[in-house]
């Protein structure tokens, strides 16, 4: 079955300093990713959605200079946490489709990254 | 936008019983249905998925049932066992299987030996 892979599972860093999480499709071609954020014993919210090669879209409150999202191939996409704080300690989450306009192609999640800010 | 909500947020069942969770949801537009397990620390993995012009679905000892008038859909899981035990959630969205997904808040299942 279709494999996403999430990296690191779990970072903690210092305040201030900058995060990169990498998202990748193993076993398919993912035209569309998405990023949820996710705290604890809470839902899953969406945080933008990115297609390869063109800029992401962000949901409403996100803010695009926080969270940057590169989706460079049609395997990887990554989200850099920039000047972190405490408050974005939180469990970040990736989605990918194969096909996002296919009917049956469903989204694929990766196992998630918890994220620390000291 | 897209408003689901899911019910119990909590269910503890004994080993052998079944288990139900149930969601609404609020756009009429919406036809794809998705329920997914997430274990602790891991994302979340599809489990099953209906859409809007089937009524119920099963596989094995899981089962959704859809209501496209009251906008409600269940998840139903029989003979539950210990490893059972994650938390649910169910989701909605328009079009296509891969669209992006309003989640319902989340059950914890917990499957008592």
């Amino acid at each position: 079955g279709a494999v996403v892979s999430q990296h690191p599972s779990w970072v903690i860093c210092k305040s201030g300093t900058s995060v990169k999480i990498e998202c990748r499709s193993l076993d398919f071609q993912a035209t569309t990713m998405f990023w949820y954020r996710q705290f604890p014993k809470q839902s899953l919210m969406l945080m933008a959605t990115s297609n390869e090669g063109s800029k992401a879209t962000y949901e409403q409150g996100v803010e695009k200079d926080k969270f940057l999202i590169n989706h460079a191939s049609l395997t990887l996409s990554t989200l850099t946490v920039t000047s972190a704080h405490p408050e974005d300690s939180s469990f970040y989450i990736c989605s990918a489709t194969e096909d996002r306009s296919s009917y049956n192609s469903p989204l694929h999640f990766g196992n998630g990254t918890r994220l620390t800010v000291t | 936008g897209e408003n689901v909500e899911q019910h119990p947020s909590t269910l503890s069942v004994q080993e052998g019983d079944s288990a139900v969770i149930k969601c609404t949801y609020s756009d009429s537009a919406s036809n794809y249905f998705p329920w997914y397990k997430q274990e602790l620390g891991k994302g979340p993995q599809l489990i099953i998925d209906i859409r809007s012009n089937v009524g119920e679905k099963k596989d094995q000892r899981i089962a959704v049932t859809l209501n496209k008038t009251a906008k409600h859909f269940s998840l139903h899981i029989t003979e539950t066992q210990p490893e059972d035990s994650a938390v649910y959630f169910c989701a909605a969205s328009k079009g296509n299987a891969g669209n992006m997904l309003t989640f319902g808040g989340g059950t914890r299942l917990m499957v008592k030996p």
